[in-house]
């Protein structure tokens, strides 16, 4: 039961461009949404969070959209650079529960 | 301020010996995490410990595998009689509390030969 799916195993965006990773969920009680990236042989690194109170969370080029209503997350990269090039996992949890991982994006930065 | 060590990085295994991967979780975190990347798969649950105690092992095959983090010392995943299918990626991560952003190493690849 895959309650974090990321329908997109791979993306490829021209550097300089807009990339977008989806992730829907099915589980209604989470209430905190995290993206992390991971490097070849590397451990995944947290990026950028938002809580269910929310719908935008920005950092720097990494924006994070939650719509509530139609269980979907999305993480906004502008402007693409060539280092963003990484798997991206979106995880959640509620309450005291473990994140919950959904199987990854592959992201290529096309320079 | 290290951040969670991993070890062996590698470790190649042949059928029925057994795997031994430990982790040293971040200064300061009581609350250690254990997962496994399958080849072309995500991040799977195995096990949530505290300090001498499991918390939740919902996601650990019922046999051969066994995870300990003990009063002193490293949390250990061990998997004995190792298989093929074992094969994968362990990653433990650590946390200053029971939920939330979790701090990962940089795994433990086993191969099974």
């Amino acid at each position: 039961d895959q309650q974090v799916k990321q329908n997109s195993p791979s993306l490829s965006v021209q550097e300089g461009r807009i990339s977008i990773l989806n992730c829907d969920y099915t589980n209604s009680m989470f209430d905190y949404f995290l993206w992390y990236k991971k490097y070849p042989a590397e451990g995944p690194t947290f990026l950028i969070s938002i809580s269910s109170i929310k719908d935008k969370n920005e950092d720097g080029r990494f924006t994070v959209f939650l719509n509530k209503s139609a269980k979907h997350l999305s993480l906004h990269i502008v402007p693409s650079q060539p280092g963003d090039s990484a798997v991206y996992f979106c995880a959640a949890y509620f309450g005291n529960e473990k994140l919950t991982f959904g199987t990854g994006t592959r992201l290529t930065i096309i320079p | 301020n290290a951040g969670v060590m991993q070890n062996p990085r590698h470790l190649v295994r042949r059928r029925g010996q057994e795997a031994r991967l430990r982790c040293s979780p971040m200064k300061g975190h009581s609350h250690v995490y254990w997962y496994r990347q399958l080849p072309e798969e995500g991040l799977k649950f195995m096990v949530y410990l505290q300090k001498e105690n499991i918390i939740d092992e919902s996601g650990m095959p019922k046999e051969r595998f066994s995870a300990e983090f003990p009063k002193e010392g490293p949390s250990i995943l061990r998997i004995q009689q190792v298989v093929r299918g074992d094969s994968a990626a362990y990653f433990c991560a650590s946390s200053p509390r029971s939920s939330g952003e979790l701090f990962f190493g940089e795994g433990s690849r086993l191969t099974v030969l």
